[in-house]
């Protein structure tokens, strides 16, 4: 079983409706939490980065942690075409390496 | 503008030869990481480094070698020995390796003929 698992999608919205990105993991102890976006043949974007449990919002994006049922979601409202991207999560324990989810893909349709 | 860069973009290999890829980092940042992405998987840490002169494996260092004799610069080099050299691969740095917001170059496309 893999440490952090993530869909791999595709995933195809019609633009202007809410996506649900999510990640679950095996680790306890992970406590730092990331969503990086990665436009095609790009590099990674952080995109929001979060401690513990709880939310986090910034503009048209909402990440939760649920370390009771080790589960990370990433909200994006509102969604629009230039949204279509690769979307991974990371963690780690703290002072240690980051794992990643294999990513999901994402397609905004106009 | 601060950020990081890798060169080449874009890199083309033959079987057995050894290849080096660049990156480059003007963040003042003390840790770098090497990454490589297979598609449809997560990134995989090859090597990473918490100072100058100072580096450890990551989970697959098997046919990679690395150098980080000044803090800005972080080079990999892959090797003959790497089976399976063709992939996308992106280097990182952060503040310190305490630190776990990592920032990405754009990463290099390497392919063997």
């Amino acid at each position: 079983q893999k440490e952090v698992e993530q869909d791999p999608g595709p995933l195809s919205v019609p633009e202007g409706a809410i996506v649900s990105l999510n990640c679950t993991y095996s680790n306890s102890a992970f406590q730092y939490f990331m969503w990086y976006r990665q436009y095609s043949r790009k590099g990674p974007e952080l995109l929001m980065y979060t401690y513990s449990s709880g939310n986090k919002e910034d503009g048209r994006f909402t990440a939760q942690v649920d370390k009771s049922s080790k589960y990370i979601s990433l909200f994006i409202r509102d969604s629009q075409p230039s949204d279509s991207a690769t979307y991974l999560c990371a963690m780690s324990e703290g002072a240690q390496k980051l794992v990643f989810g294999q990513g999901t893909r994402l397609t905004i349709n106009p | 503008d601060g950020g990081i860069t890798q060169s080449p973009k874009y890199l083309f290999r033959k079987e057995g030869q050894n290849v080096t890829l660049s990156c480059e980092q003007n963040l003042n940042h003390d840790a770098m990481y090497w990454y490589r992405q297979d598609p449809g998987q997560g990134l995989r840490l090859i090597y990473y480094s918490q100072i100058v002169n100072d580096f450890q494996k990551g989970d697959i260092a098997e046919g990679y070698s690395v150098s980080r004799e000044k803090k800005e610069s972080f080079p990999l080099t892959v090797t003959s020995a790497q089976k399976n050299p063709t992939a996308f691969y992106l280097c990182a740095s952060s503040i310190s390796v305490a630190a776990n917001e990592q920032f990405f170059g754009p990463g290099t496309r390497l392919t063997v003929l």
